[in-house]
């Protein structure tokens, strides 16, 4: 079964701690992403990755880190320095195809807590 | 930058209604626009992917139209039925930021029995 898997489902976080989300798919993508989901918000990009040992910044990329080194794989550390975590994060991944890209396909979500 | 707007942000119809969902975008170079639904707590299935030089796509119930020109998709639900409640989100894929997608805060659908 092709898909995107993201663990864990939920994820509790004290203050001052790094804490890791897990994110594999076996799709054959080239690009990976992780998006962060607020209540009453839309979806808002924090970092993606197009290729392997490269990765960029998006829109909301203070307190996180990433590393892509491996096709499969794009794990996100929201590290203490992000202040407010409490939130939806969801995993995506596509691919180029001809002059444009697949549709993008995403995982069920981690859903982290600050406790 | 590009801005996604999707209208209304809520919407609560009996059973059997056709309907309509609206998305609109501020900059028409876009490689392609995709629609999603999200069930609460869930993550996000892909519905409809429309290629920039597509001008619908269709799918069991579904029907997706995109105008570039004007910056308008709509996403077209025809019999409505409980189980269709969710929320639609829209995304673009702007040329200007290669695959990376923006999108709306999406329309809250409720159809009643």
């Amino acid at each position: 079964d092709g898909g995107i898997t993201q663990s864990p489902k939920y994820l509790f976080r004290k203050e001052g701690q790094n804490v890791t989300l897990s994110c594999e798919q076996n799709l054959n993508h080239d690009a990976m992403y992780w998006y962060r989901q607020d209540p009453g918000q839309g979806l808002r990009l924090i970092y993606y990755s197009q290729i392997v040992n490269d990765f960029q910044k998006g829109d909301i990329a203070e307190g996180y880190s990433v590393s892509r080194e491996k096709k499969e794989s794009f794990p996100l550390t929201v590290t203490s320095a992000q202040k407010n975590p409490t939130a939806f994060y969801l995993c995506a991944s596509s691919t180029r195809t001809g002059g444009s890209y697949t549709e993008a396909f995403f995982g069920q979500g981690t859903r982290l807590t600050v406790v | 930058k590009q801005e996604v707007t999707q209208i209304p942000a809520a919407l609560s119809v009996p059973e059997g209604e056709n309907l309509v969902l609206n998305c609109s975008f501020t900059d028409s170079a876009i490689y392609n626009l995709q629609w999603f639904r999200q069930d609460p707590g869930k993550g996000l299935t892909s519905l409809l992917l429309i290629q920039s030089s597509q001008r619908e796509q269709t799918s069991g119930r579904l029907n997706a139209s995109l105008d570039k020109s004007s910056g308008r998709s709509t996403l077209y639900i025809a019999a409505s039925q409980p189980g269709d409640s969710a929320t639609y989100l829209c995304a673009v894929a702007p040329k200007t930021s290669g695959s990376r997608l923006t999108f709306g805060e999406g329309t809250q659908l409720t159809v009643n029995p």
